[in-house]
């Protein structure tokens, strides 16, 4: 079945870097794009970016504008979002979802929590 | 940035009533809206896009409606597993979610 496969949780201190994967299955990957998502504890849904698996182009939310970065590996299906320069209102569980045809959000991965301390 | 504003944050209803939510662009996004839904500890599921459209395998107690800058989500007789928080979002231009409407037992 379509799915969307998350890389575990992480504990990272302030200023570090972290790695999160979203491996696809079941279906053509380069054929839709994946957006990250993230939920701060108790909070609501704030979108991150996209990124095209077809062409790899990007588009980023202006707040976070130098601090992330996402790449995909059409080798393996796998998207990845790298954010760099972690502070403690980072924390939070991290979403890929894939961009439907008709530009919603039609599958998830199941969260990856990160967690930001000293 | 498109800001989309639900209300109310919180509506208790009791079983088998209707409930009705609401969102609102801070511009027109024409019919480029989706609902989603989120229990617990689970990821967000797609329940409505197209303002209107059902996704695949949601009930038909989930209704969507609106268009530019008012919409609305109507749950017509929840039932026990509805008990969620609701988001909107918007996909006019790129994508923002709503704050979320969470619908608790009354």
């Amino acid at each position: 079945q379509v799915q969307l496969v998350q890389s575990g949780a992480e504990v990272k201190k302030p200023g570090a870097s972290v790695k999160v994967s979203c491996k696809a299955s079941g279906y053509t990957f380069t054929s839709y794009g994946i957006s990250w998502v993230r939920q701060a504890p108790g909070q609501g849904l704030e979108w991150m970016g996209w990124i095209s698996a077809y062409n790899g182009n990007t588009n980023y939310a202006q707040k976070l504008q130098g601090r992330v970065t996402m790449t995909t590996d059409t080798s393996t299906s796998t998207a990845y979002m790298e954010l760099r320069s972690l502070r403690s209102d980072d924390t939070a569980v991290y979403y890929c979802a894939r961009r439907a045809p008709i530009d919603a959000f039609d599958i998830w991965g199941q969260g990856t929590m990160v967690t930001v301390s000293s | 940035e498109i800001v989309m504003t639900q209300s109310p944050a919180t509506l208790s209803v009791s079983p088998g009533e209707r409930a009705t939510l609401s969102c609102r662009a801070s511009q027109s996004v024409s019919s480029n809206l989706a609902w989603y839904q989120q229990k617990p500890g689970q990821a967000p599921r797609l329940l409505i896009y197209g303002a209107s459209t059902r996704a695949t395998g949601i009930p038909a107690r989930f209704s969507g409606s609106g268009s530019g800058t008012e919409f609305t989500l109507t749950i017509s007789s929840l039932q026990s597993e509805d008990f969620a928080v609701y988001y909107c979002q918007q996909y006019n231009n790129w994508w923002t979610f709503g704050q979320g409407t969470k619908v608790e037992i009354k």
